[in-house]
Parts: structure tokens; sequence; C-alpha cells
């Protein structure tokens, strides 16, 4: 079945780590993206990438880096210099808008819940 | 920039009635409008995108609309179920055009018995 996969589903994390969460995809798509989810709060976007090897900034960029070696993988890094890390981060991808109908549709992954101990 | 609002931001109804969200969007020069679910603790479902040039767009018992002029979209949810219980959120591209998506808070629906 083509879908997103995250990883891991729950993580913890003590104060001053780095951690880093995985989204992989097999749907062919070229446009990934990373948000944020916080309670009472709509999704942010953090981060995005249309192509291998090329990301952009989202709006709350600070304290996250991504890469995009491969067009199916695009992990997230939560670095020691995010003030507030706990949340609820959701990955998605989606066609390049304009390749074909629909591609502005996207598909996300189950999430991955992240606890600052 | 794109702002989106949803109201009501609960709402709770028996089952088999006929109900409505609403989304309102700032930036009316948008190409699409999309319609999510989620369910608690899960990743979003797409359940509709309307484009541009539509002005609904039907899934089922779900019914979107957009009305660019006014800034709004509107979800209608027939016959509802309690397995439709789940929070909607409504999406609004940035102006400008490609895919980045500036989303409302949801409605958190719950349909009871």
């Amino acid at each position: 079945d083509g879908g997103i996969t995250q990883s891991p589903k729950y993580l913890f994390r003590k104060e001053g780590q780095n951690v880093t969460l995985s989204c992989e995809q097999n749907l062919n798509h070229d446009a990934m993206y990373w948000y944020r989810q916080d309670p009472g709060q709509g999704l942010r976007l953090i981060y995005y990438s249309q192509i291998v090897n090329d990301f952009q900034k989202g709006d709350i960029a600070e304290g996250y880096s991504v890469s995009r070696e491969k067009k199916e993988s695009f992990p997230l890094t939560v670095t020691s210099a995010q003030k507030n890390p706990t949340a609820f981060y959701l990955c998605a991808s989606s066609m390049i808008p304009g390749q074909a109908t629909g591609a502005n549709v996207l598909t996300f992954g189950a999430g991955s819940r992240l606890t600052v101990l | 920039k794109q702002e989106v609002t949803q109201i009501p931001a609960a709402l709770s109804v028996p089952e088999g009635e006929n109900l409505v969200l609403n989304c309102s969007f700032t930036d009316s020069a948008i190409y699409n409008l999309q319609w999510f679910r989620q369910d608690p603790g899960k990743g979003l479902t797409s359940l509709l995108l309307i484009q541009s040039s539509q002005r609904e767009q039907t899934s089922g018992r779900l019914n979107a609309s957009l009305d660019k002029s006014s800034g709004r979209s509107t979800l209608y949810i027939a016959a509802s179920q309690p397995g439709d219980s789940a929070t909607y959120l409504c999406a609004a591209p940035e102006a400008g055009g490609g895919n980045k998506l500036t989303f409302g808070t949801g409605t958190q629906l719950k349909v009871e018995l």
C-alpha cells in the first residue's frame, strides 16, 4: 500500500538533546512537508521541500533542521535550540501543483508525538 | 498572509442531523481549498479539494462549497453518524500559489447516539 510512514510514534527527549523524526513515502511525490500541531492551534509549517537536495523554511523553522537526500525521505531534526519542542509533528507529501489533477491534495502520515522531559 | 478561521470550535449533535461547518479565509486569490478530517492522536485524512473554478464538491454524505468572493467555504454533512465524530480542518494555500497551506484550528464534532 502506498502511503507515508512516520517514526517513532512517541518520543521522549531530555532538555539539550537533538532528536530526529523519520518520514518516508512511497507515493512518488516530489513535495514533502513538516507541520507542528499544538492543542488549540492549527497546523503550522516548519519546512517543506519540492525537490531532492532543496528545501525552504516555513513559518516556524527556528530550532529545526531537515535534509532531503532522497525523494522518499524527509527527516526532521528537533535541535536543542527549539525552546518548546513538546508537540505533535506531522509529515505530509503531495505532487507538485499543476503536475496533474488533484496534485495539490496532501497525504499525511500518522504523526509523531514528542515530549520533553 | 493568509488567515483561516473555523466556526464553531466545537459542535455536538444527535445522530441523523444534517450539519454545516464553516471556514473563512482572508486572501481570496486562492486556486483551491481543502477539507481534512483528524481523529484523536492521528494524522489528517483528505476529504475534499475544491478547485477555484468549482463551486461545490461532493463525496458521499459530504458536500463542500467554495465562495471566493466572500472568502468562505462550508462543509455540509448529511445524516450524521457517530463515526463522523472527529475534528474537521480546512486549509487554504498562501497567496502566490504553491502548496503552502494555512490551516484553521478546526471544528471538533461529536455525533451522539
